[in-house]
Formats: C-alpha cells, sequence, structure tokens
C-alpha cells in the first residue's frame, strides 16, 4: 500500500481567491491523480499529474482553473483558483505505484468550502 | 457516456441480512481491472477488491465475496450477515487504458445503510 497525506485537511477560503493542496506519499510512485467528490456525489477525475510536464486533464477541466505540479515522484500540488462557491467539494489525490496492474490509493482528500 | 453503472442508489438492511450490491461496467478494451472501494461517513476511500479482466474466479474475503461474470459485464459484490459497521458508500471503478493512464472511473456508488 502507499500512505498519503494531505495538505491542508479542510478549509475555508472566500469566493475569488485560490487554495493550493498539497500531496504527498511515503514513496515513489509512477502515476499521481487528482479528483473531485462533490457533496453527496461520486468522484470525477480532474487530472493526471504528470512529472516534469504538464497534467492530463480530462474534459471540463483546465489548467487555468487547476494547475497542478508534479516536481518528483513523491510529490504534487492542485491549486484551485478563482473560487466560487461551485468548487466546494472535497479534492482527493491518488496513487498508483505502476501503470495498470497495481491498486490505486487515495489521500485522506481536502475538504474544501468558499463562502 | 456513463462507464460504471450502480443502479441501486440507496440500499437498507436490518443486521445480519446478506446484501449485494451490482455493478455493470461498459469498455470495449480486453485488458482492464475492476475496483470496489468503500467510503464510510468518516470520508476516507478504502480499497476493497482489484480484479483484472483475465480473471473470472470469485473471491471471498470474510463476509465479503465478489461474483465477475464478463458475459454480463458485471462485478457484484456481496456482504454476508452485514453489521452496523457496514454501513457506507461503496464505490465499483473501472480501470482501462487511457490518456489518463488507467485511471479510475467511478460508479455513482451505493449508499448501504445497516441498521440494529
Amino acid at each position: 500500500s502507499a500512505v498519503i497525506s494531505q495538505k491542508p485537511s479542510r478549509d475555508i477560503c472566500q469566493r475569488g481567491t485560490s487554495l493550493t493542496i498539497q500531496c504527498q506519499v511515503d514513496s515513489q510512485v509512477t502515476m499521481m491523480f487528482w479528483y473531485r467528490q462533490q457533496p453527496g456525489q461520486s468522484l470525477t477525475l480532474i487530472a493526471t499529474a504528470n512529472q516534469g510536464s504538464e497534467a492530463t486533464y480530462e474534459s471540463g477541466f483546465v489548467i487555468d482553473k487547476f494547475p497542478i505540479s508534479r516536481p518528483n515522484l513523491t510529490f504534487s500540488t492542485l491549486t484551485v483558483s478563482n473560487l466560487s462557491p461551485e468548487d466546494s467539494s472535497i479534492y482527493l489525490c491518488s496513487v498508483r505505484r505502476g501503470i495498470g496492474t497495481d491498486t490505486q490509493y487515495f489521500g485522506p482528500g481536502t475538504r474544501l468550502t468558499v463562502l | 457516456a456513463q462507464k460504471v453503472t450502480q443502479a441501486q442508489t440507496e440500499i437498507s438492511v436490518v443486521e445480519k441480512e446478506d446484501v449485494t450490491l451490482d455493478c455493470v461496467y461498459e469498455t470495449r478494451d480486453t485488458t482492464y481491472y475492476l475496483f470496489w472501494y468503500k467510503q464510510p461517513p468518516s470520508g476516507e476511500l478504502v480499497f476493497l477488491i482489484r480484479r483484472n479482466s483475465f480473471d473470472e474466479q470469485n473471491e471471498i474475503s470474510g463476509r465479503y465475496s465478489w461474483n465477475f461474470q464478463k458475459s454480463t459485464s458485471s462485478f457484484n459484490f456481496t456482504i454476508t450477515a452485514s453489521q452496523v459497521v457496514d454501513s457506507a458508500v461503496y464505490f465499483c471503478a473501472l480501470s482501462e487504458p487511457s490518456n489518463s493512464g488507467y485511471a479510475l472511473n467511478f460508479g455513482k456508488g451505493t449508499s448501504l445503510l445497516v441498521t440494529p
């Protein structure tokens, strides 16, 4: 398994500001992903964080709104920019050691509330 | 299009009853992986099982069992003798080759409530 930590665990932000979420893994992993879970909903993939290159975004998510960094194989950040109340969600970091065959593990999540 | 369908939105059972959570998936790939996760009220996602497309053997782990049938594209999850601690939202997920690198595609989840 993988031990994943996220900071902050929760935050309350004002409309128009930004929040950066950090994800740290206890060992090197090949794949890192960011998901969003809106209240009472399932998990939706935002993007795959690629080390040393631009993230791969899913349809409906853009880099200007959700810039992602991944400087190495154990760390990634997700920024949610220009916050609006619709961004209130849980944001989860997820990792996979390999590409296909491995289990995908999830961090504890960051609960964001936008006022 | 929804690739993973969990038709049961909510299920309520009394403790000690058996309950089956349904999962139907859609893919054109021959190599893919299926997962079940549990999300208790505390919010963390707990990995339960991973199954690859070439392994149709059913699996049992304690009170949990999984029935994988490629012919019907289903990967159902049964809890035997349910307990109050089983109350949670259960997600079925599909992992297949894509630009996202086998990222999980989740169903909408089934909320299970087990009452004493």
